[in-house]
């Protein structure tokens, strides 16, 4: 049973194209985020939202827009689709400060 | 501007020995420190945590030691399995006021031979 799940876990797409990658916790934690995994590795936080309401947004660009209908779901839209934009994408959720991830979207841009 | 650093990419030893892996972090305002280990196409999974306010955490064959005067952790792996072999990542925490935010390092990827 899935404590983070996030789909789908590979996306290739075109450039200029719009995307959506979901995310659903079962552990019943108030905050989630997104993670950016880039070429290099790092792993960087872009958004967390807190019982739905953003709490971080690591300037990301505008084309990047988090949703979360419930503090079980929060979902990752992006606009306008760059090369730039190839990474690996991780949903995580806290409870207590130790963050639980999924097991990451590779999304390529070509 | 890298918060946090793990200046070792790679460290490879043997089965049964001990494995160190080690972190170093720039900002006095991190006050949890946690230890993910990655394996390919899988999500970093948590291993093991410490709180700023002690210097050592054990559990199992892992212990994380913390030196806050030196900014420095790191994790031992007591005796290394193969299983083991993975990517390692120190990760950092800072509190927002409403929400914990985590700052991760590169990562090392430990590979433990028979």
């Amino acid at each position: 049973d899935t404590a983070v799940s996030q789909t789908p876990k590979y996306l290739v797409t075109q450039m200029g194209n719009d995307k959506s990658i979901k995310c659903e916790q079962n552990l019943g934690h108030d905050t989630m985020y997104w993670y950016k995994q880039d070429s290099k590795k790092f792993l960087k936080i872009m958004f967390s939202y807190n019982n739905k309401e953003l709490i971080i947004n690591e300037t990301v660009p505008n084309r990047f827009s988090p949703k979360s209908p419930d503090k079980a779901h929060l979902n990752l839209h992006i606009n306008s689709l760059e090369l730039g934009d190839s990474a690996v994408y991780f949903c995580a959720s806290s409870q207590t400060g130790v963050a639980f991830f999924g097991q990451g979207t590779r999304l390529t841009v070509v | 501007d890298q918060q946090v650093k793990q200046n070792s990419p790679s460290l490879s030893v043997q089965e049964g020995r001990i494995s160190i892996l080690n972190c170093d972090y720039t900002n006095s305002m991190f006050d949890y420190f946690l230890w993910y280990k990655k394996y390919p196409a899988e999500g970093p999974t948590f291993l093991i945590s410490i709180s700023s306010i002690k210097d050592k955490n054990e559990d199992g064959r892992f212990t994380v030691f913390l030196n806050k005067s030196a900014k420095h952790l790191s994790l031992h792996i007591v005796p290394s399995q193969p299983g083991d072999s993975a990517v390692y990542f120190c990760a950092a925490s800072s509190y927002t006021g409403t929400a914990s935010k985590l700052t991760f390092g590169t990562g090392t990827r430990l590979q433990v031979t028979l």
